[in-house]
C-alpha cells in the first residue's frame, strides 16, 4: 500500500488479556518506530527497528511490552497482561533512512482496556 | 532531560486570520525538527527543518528554525476551517542512530467560519 497500515484500528479488551497490534510499513522503508499517544500526553517513543540490527527498546514502559519485526517488514507489538493504564493510541511510523528522512505515520490502533 | 514545548496549547481563530505556532526545545543532541498535522488519526508530515534561518513553505503554511534560540515557528496564513487540527512539533534525537522523535504536547487549532 501507499502508506503505513495498522490493524486493528480499534481494540477493546479486558484487563489481564494479551493483545497484539500489527504494523505494515511503507514499502522499501527500512526504519520502523512504535509510539504511544495517551490522553493528555504527547506521543512517546516505544521501540525502533532498523533493518537487521538489534532493536532499540529503550522506550518500552515495562517487560509486559515486546515487539518484533519479521523479514524486515511487518512488525507486531505485543502487550501481555494488559492494565488500564495501557489504554492509548499506538502509532507506527516508518522512514526510508532513519534520521535523515521524515517519519510517516499510520492511523494507529486505539486500545481500550476495560 | 530532553524536552519539546509548544505554545499556545490551544487557539481559536476565525477564517482568514493568520496564526503563528511556537515550538521550543531543549535537546542535547539535536538533529532536526519536524512539524506534523494531526486531524482524526495519523499525524501527517508538514516540514522537516535542519538548517537555521531557511524558511520552508507549502501553500499557506511556512516554517522556520532558529537554532540560536532553540525554537521554531509554524505560520498559517488565510486560515480555513480545514486547518483545524492538532499541530505537533517533534525533534529528532541524535543521541543514538535511531532517529526517535521527541514530541511536544501539541497545539490544538480551531478555525471558526
Amino acid at each position: 500500500g501507499a502508506g503505513v497500515s495498522q490493524s486493528p484500528s480499534n481494540k477493546v479488551t479486558e484487563k489481564g488479556k494479551d493483545v497484539e497490534l500489527r504494523c505494515d510499513p511503507i514499502s522499501g522503508h527500512t526504519a520502523l518506530y512504535w509510539y504511544r499517544q495517551s490522553l493528555g500526553q504527547g506521543l512517546e517513543f516505544l521501540i525502533y527497528f532498523q533493518g537487521n540490527s538489534a532493536p532499540d527498546k529503550s522506550g518500552l514502559p515495562s517487560d509486559r511490552f515486546s515487539a518484533e519485526r519479521t523479514g524486515g517488514s511487518v512488525s507486531t507489538l505485543t502487550i501481555q497482561r494488559t492494565q488500564q493504564e495501557d489504554s492509548a493510541v499506538y502509532l507506527c511510523a516508518s522512514s526510508s533512512q532513519g534520521t535523515a528522512q521524515p517519519q510517516h505515520f499510520g492511523d494507529g490502533t486505539r486500545l481500550s482496556i476495560l | 532531560e530532553d524536552k519539546v514545548v509548544q505554545s499556545p496549547l490551544s487557539l481559536v481563530v476565525h477564517e482568514g486570520d493568520t496564526v503563528t505556532l511556537n515550538c521550543s526545545y531543549e535537546v542535547t543532541n539535536f538533529r532536526s525538527l519536524l512539524w506534523y498535522k494531526q486531524e482524526k488519526k495519523a499525524p501527517t508530515f508538514l516540514f522537516m527543518l535542519t538548517s537555521s534561518g531557511i524558511e520552508k513553505k507549502s501553500g499557506r503554511l511556512s516554517s522556520i528554525l532558529d537554532k540560536k534560540e532553540l525554537s521554531s515557528i509554524l505560520n498559517i496564513t488565510a486560515t480555513q476551517t480545514g486547518d483545524s487540527a492538532i499541530y505537533l512539533c517533534a525533534v529528532v534525537d541524535g543521541s543514538s542512530n535511531t532517529g526517535k522523535l521527541i514530541f511536544g504536547q501539541g497545539t490544538t487549532l480551531q478555525v471558526k467560519p
